[in-house]
């Protein structure tokens, strides 16, 4: 079963502009991380939040948490087509949970 | 990734014969994990490793077995597989919890398997 589930599905954007997932998850969690997959590679870690934070920036990404909702997001800005990817959300303290993912298309 | 290499990328065996997945990092991070990917799924955690000689099951371990003798080496083995283990496998490692750290999992490029 997924902890987390990402929102929306797929997002098709024009370069320059923002993208922005969505995760809720289920249960209390010490902190929460965003991956990217690229196209027949594994995934790679971009952000990791904790769960006494609210927002965290790390170049063009910026990850805010509300733990009252159970929600997090991810804001891509200024996309790139280099950005075409999928998008995931991971809880969890020894092993984590990931969602199913938000497939993010970047068009020139 | 560099530092972390499975092998083979792709893979197609029979149903009921036994099949290795192979998963090796230079790092030596104390955990190990093996997910298995699916369309619909995402990824679901099979099985994984805190150290050497200590391993525990995740949420989808039947039909699977592993061992980690060194540190560095943590291969899948398939015992007999069915065509439901047709998947995309990725092996994972850390440094250490994840939730004490700011670091996340290091992943291999996965291993596609394919059952027929």
């Amino acid at each position: 079963s997924q902890q987390g589930e990402e929102d929306p599905q797929a997002l098709s954007i024009q370069e320059g502009e923002n993208a922005t997932m969505n995760c809720s998850y289920k249960t209390s969690i010490n902190n929460l991380q965003w991956y990217r997959q690229n196209s027949g590679r594994g995934l790679v870690h971009l952000i990791l939040i904790r769960s006494n934070e609210r927002e965290k920036h790390s170049g063009r990404l910026r990850v805010t948490l509300d733990t009252s909702k159970k929600s997090s997001s991810l804001l891509i800005t200024a996309s790139r087509a280099a950005d075409t990817a999928s998008y995931f959300c991971a809880t969890g303290f020894q092993k984590l949970v990931f969602g199913t993912g938000t497939r993010l298309l970047v068009s020139p | 990734d560099a530092g972390i290499t499975q092998s083979p990328r792709y893979k197609i065996t029979e149903t009921g014969r036994q099949v290795t997945l192979m998963c090796h990092q230079t790092w030596s991070h104390s955990y190990m994990f093996w997910y298995r990917q699916d369309l619909g799924h995402g990824l679901r955690l099979i099985y994984y490793s805190a150290a050497a000689d200590i391993t525990d099951k995740g949420e989808v371990p039947d039909g699977y077995v592993v061992s980690r003798s060194k540190t560095e080496n943590f291969p899948l083995t398939l015992e007999s597989a069915t065509r439901s283990q047709t998947s995309v496998y990725f092996c994972a490692s850390s440094v250490g919890i994840v939730g004490q750290g700011t670091y996340g999992y290091t992943f291999g490029s996965g291993t596609r398997l394919t059952v027929v």
